[in-house]
């Protein structure tokens, strides 16, 4: 089965300051894709950055970059320089197939 | 261009009851896939149309159904509500060719069942 976890159920980080959310998952598929996602209060879920599992390359979105550990089946988001528009909750998620698995979600607070 | 959406935005049903909670699209996408959201949980597949057929199906219940029409809409249906169906209701939409590796969401349908 597979499954997505993530650890932190909430976290909190001063404006300005670096935060890095976790999260580990469980496949035996070799090409899937691998997503965070930020939903705030006002429910839309919009994606933060994606990785290809066949692209060694971590990948960078402006202030968010995720460190891809294949082997050790690990996919952590760092969000650099945070923002109060940062507060939101964030899961994690792993798509294969056209099926996309959810983590449980890390709530984040930015505080100013 | 217009993102994907869902209507309606709210829904207030009792137990028993029927309910039919629509998506469209964002353009050009030909895939709709669909979310359960619980309080406090992440979204759990319920199921994807291409073509107008369910494509793939997570592990919902035969009182969830959908269709998918010819301009890619769809609409999502819950026979015999239950407290448990309260949640918050998600449809994405893709590419089933090129571009299946992102799913592009709606603002959601809250459904609350008394």
């Amino acid at each position: 089965a597979q499954t997505v976890t993530q650890s932190q159920p909430e976290m909190s980080v001063q404006e300005a300051e670096t935060v890095t959310l976790s999260c580990t998952y469980d496949t035996s598929e070799n090409n899937y894709y691998l997503f965070w996602y930020k939903q705030p209060p006002s429910r839309q879920m919009i994606l933060v950055i994606r990785q290809e599992a066949y692209k060694q390359q971590n990948a960078t979105e402006n202030r968010f970059s995720v460190n891809f550990q294949k082997a050790a089946k690990s996919f952590s988001l760092k969000i650099s320089d945070s923002q109060l528009g940062d507060t939101a909750m964030y899961f994690c998620a792993f798509l294969a197939y056209d099926k996309v698995i959810f983590g449980p979600g890390t709530s984040l607070s930015v505080i100013p | 261009d217009a993102g994907v959406t869902q209507s309606p935005t709210h829904l207030i049903k009792t137990r028993g009851q029927q309910v039919t909670l629509r998506c469209s699209p964002k353009s050009g996408h030909d895939t709709v896939s669909w979310y359960q959201q619980a309080l406090g949980q992440g979204p759990q597949f319920i199921f994807q149309y291409y073509e107008e057929e369910e494509r793939q199906r997570g592990n919902f219940p035969d009182r969830f159904s959908g269709h998918q029409f010819p301009n890619y809409s769809s609409e999502l249906n819950v026979n015999a509500l239950l407290l448990g169906d309260s949640a918050l209701y998600l449809c994405a939409s893709s590419y089933w060719t090129s571009g299946r590796d992102e799913q592009f969401f709606g603002p959601g349908t809250r459904l609350t069942v008394l």
